[in-house]
């Protein structure tokens, strides 16, 4: 079973900042959190991960808290091209990917 | 620079035919992994390989074999194709020898099969 909680849909205004959220409660010590996306018929594609600390990419911002329960996904200036599935996953590094249902992320012009 | 293929993209069979999926990745990966993804569904894994020769059963491996003769192909075989395993399935890969690799998959295009 997915390991993490997320809506499971969102609507962001074009040019506005996307905040995805994510709860994983039970998430343990060597487990990283990351986030990938869905573009409609495509695979999976890789955005960012972290363990503690915040981290930032040409992509998005992850956002964990201190407490490693929960975190937020931020793309800073949401296109239209980022209307998207978004899963939030957590795992050890090297293992299997479980995927959950995702976030649908609509962009509205 | 053709990183990660999957042939076909687009397949029609019959209930009770063998069919065989393609995997072909370029960058000397030692992970490689089938997902299937249906309507209403996210992704599931169906097997996944550690390095040529080892291979390990995911999320949903029934009715699916595959194999691992060469680091580069990971082939699935349908050996009896059901209506249930109508779907779209993906191919990835990933490197945790790699700085990156440990935390990256890279997916292919997918495979879109009917089974009739």
């Amino acid at each position: 079973d997915a390991k993490t909680t997320q809506p499971t849909s969102m609507d962001c205004a074009e040019g506005r900042a996307a905040n995805l959220p994510c709860n994983h409660s039970t998430i343990s010590g060597n487990e990283y959190v990351y986030w990938y996306r869905q573009i409609h018929s495509q695979g999976p594609q890789y955005i960012i991960h972290g363990l503690k600390n915040n981290e930032t990419n040409e992509m998005a911002s992850l956002i964990i808290t201190e407490d490693r329960k929960s975190s937020t996904l931020i793309l800073p200036h949401a296109t239209l091209r980022d209307t998207a599935v978004y899963y939030c996953i957590v795992r050890v590094a090297n293992d299997k990917i479980i995927f959950g249902k995702g976030t649908r992320l609509h962009i509205l012009p | 620079d053709a990183g990660i293929t999957q042939s076909p993209r687009y397949k029609i069979t019959e209930t009770g035919r063998q069919v065989t999926l393609m995997c072909h990745q370029t960058w000397s990966h030692s992970y490689m992994f089938w997902y299937r993804q249906d309507l209403g569904h996210g992704l599931r894994l169906i097997y996944y390989s550690a390095a040529a020769d080892i291979t390990d059963k995911g999320e949903v491996p029934d009715g699916y074999v595959v194999s691992r003769s060469k680091t580069e192909n990971f082939p699935l075989t349908l050996e009896s194709a059901t209506r249930s395993q109508t779907s779209v399935y993906f191919c990835a890969s990933s490197d945790p020898s790699r700085l990156a690799g440990a935390h990256e998959q890279f997916f292919g295009p997918g495979t879109r099969l009917t089974v009739l």
